[in-house]
């Protein structure tokens, strides 16, 4: 397809389990970034990839929490030993090109809805 | 305090009418001031960007406002239908950063 695209679009697990989400950027856009969106809360900035760029992963709440972007095209954001504080949606953006001064719009997968019971 | 704060939190309007939301920010100086609309389910859309040196952007009946100087911004809906029932999010780029800065939205309801 032409937009984001994210797996799974829910996710129900165990606590204390690791869990996979992945992203599919648009072809050619070199910006990927990973939000978290708690019910009543604002996007949260995770992490972000630009090209071939180490990421900024300041956002990432803890050391649980990691994200790998293979070949500048997917990626994974992997939580491990979930907490049932983890539960939210997922969000993943991508965009043409980075720059804190580009007017480009962020494009936004569906997300995946995650649920630690 | 978010640096990106909505009012209201909620809005019911009937069909047909029109609504302006509102976004307040601290954060300067700034690169871009967005309006992304959120259906339920959905990932958020971009409405609107403004620069700092643009007063207005308008997207069909959505027409966005910024007002650098009293740090304000607007969204107004003109002629609402039942499709535009959904959260409204302001979002504000800080100069010089990737990261955006979401607000907490507004959750738009239009009913028949």
């Amino acid at each position: 397809g032409a937009g984001v695209s994210q797996s799974p679009s829910n996710k129900v697990t165990e606590k204390g389990k690791d869990v996979e989400l992945r992203c599919d950027p648009i072809s050619g856009h070199t910006a990927l970034y990973w939000y978290r969106q708690s019910l009543g809360q604002g996007l949260e900035f995770l992490i972000y990839f630009q090209g071939n760029s180490a990421p900024d992963k300041s956002g990432l709440p803890s050391d649980r929490f990691s994200a790998e972007r293979t070949g500048g095209s997917v990626s994974t954001l992997t939580i491990q030993r979930t907490q049932q504080e983890d539960s939210a949606v997922y969000l993943c953006a991508s965009s043409p090109g980075g720059g804190g001064r580009t007017q480009q719009p962020q494009h936004f997968g569906d997300g995946t809805r995650l649920s630690i019971l | 305090k978010n640096q990106v704060e909505q009012s209201p939190q909620s809005l019911i309007i009937l069909e047909g009418k029109n609504c302006t939301l509102q976004c307040n920010y601290t954060v300067s100086p700034f690169s871009n001031l967005r309006w992304y609309k959120q259906d339920t389910g959905r990932g958020p859309v971009s409405l609107t960007i403004m620069t700092f040196s643009e007063n207005t952007k308008s997207n069909g009946r959505y027409t966005a406002t910024l007002d650098a100087d009293t740090k304000q911004s607007s969204l107004h809906i003109t002629a609402s239908q039942l499709s535009d029932s959904a959260s409204y999010i302001c979002v504000v780029r800080p100069f010089n950063t990737d990261k955006l800065i979401f607000g907490t939205g507004t959750r738009l309801q239009v009913f028949p």
